[in-house]
């Protein structure tokens, strides 16, 4: 059983561009969390997602971030028009249920 | 507010050395509480969790953690650390009602081992 994976590892947007990050969770789960973690810092929770639904949403910043978690395909984190701030590691995780979640390797984002 | 605390925000150690960690946590209501470790490169594991019962949890590679209720704590001990053990662990905290997946985490702490 694979486990999270998240692509790209690596991702480098110039100001403005936009940002796609991808996330296939782990078979057969369900729940998917996407995390940010700047310099320096811990990791910040962002989003909530179950199929096709924005669970909480409570961390993601109100503009420019948004995420979906299609009936097919991974969950994506899109950040539109990035600046240097967003550079950062962004982390999903995935579980089967309300219990414990699996980590995927992270995707680095810098903006330049 | 909820939060996280941990205390050492790098430290090193040589190898057989005993280690601790700590972890103190800001959270109204019951909690369930984790530590996951990083390896370099690598993606977060859960080293152990606390949900209920005996509150000393032991956890995978030797690790293990006490959680003390009063102190609102939960630090991590492993007797002899070992040169792979060189990673970054964070401390994590939920409510025992909330979605699995959502935590509070902990700075990190970055553990260098020396051989």
């Amino acid at each position: 059983n694979a486990g999270v994976m998240q692509n790209p590892r690596h991702l480098v947007r110039r100001r403005g561009q936009e940002a796609r990050l991808r996330c296939s969770p782990m078979k057969g789960h369900s729940h998917v969390y996407w995390y940010r973690q700047l310099p320096e810092e811990g990791l910040k929770f962002m989003v909530y997602l179950q199929k096709e639904n924005i669970i909480d949403e409570s961390g993601m910043p109100k503009e420019r971030f948004s995420a979906e978690f299609p009936k097919e395909g991974p969950s994506i984190l899109r950040i539109q028009q990035v600046v240097r701030g967003d550079s950062a590691a962004y982390f999903c995780a995935s579980s089967p249920s309300a219990t414990e979640a699996f980590f995927g390797q992270g995707t680095r984002l810098t903006v330049v | 507010a909820q939060s996280v605390s941990q205390h050492n925000h790098h430290v090193i150690l040589s190898e057989a050395a005993s280690l601790e960690l700590g972890c103190n946590y800001s959270y109204g209501g019951t909690v369930n509480l984790f530590w996951y470790v990083q390896y370099p490169g690598q993606h977060l594991q859960l080293l152990l969790k606390y949900f209920s019962g005996d509150p000393l949890v032991k956890g995978i590679k030797g690790f293990e953690a006490e959680f003390i209720k009063s102190k609102f704590s939960f630090n991590l001990r492993k007797p002899s650390v070992q040169w792979s053990d060189t990673a970054e662990y964070f401390c994590a905290v939920n409510g025992r009602h909330n979605q699995g997946g959502k935590l509070i985490f902990g700075q990190g702490t970055e553990l260098s081992v020396k051989p």
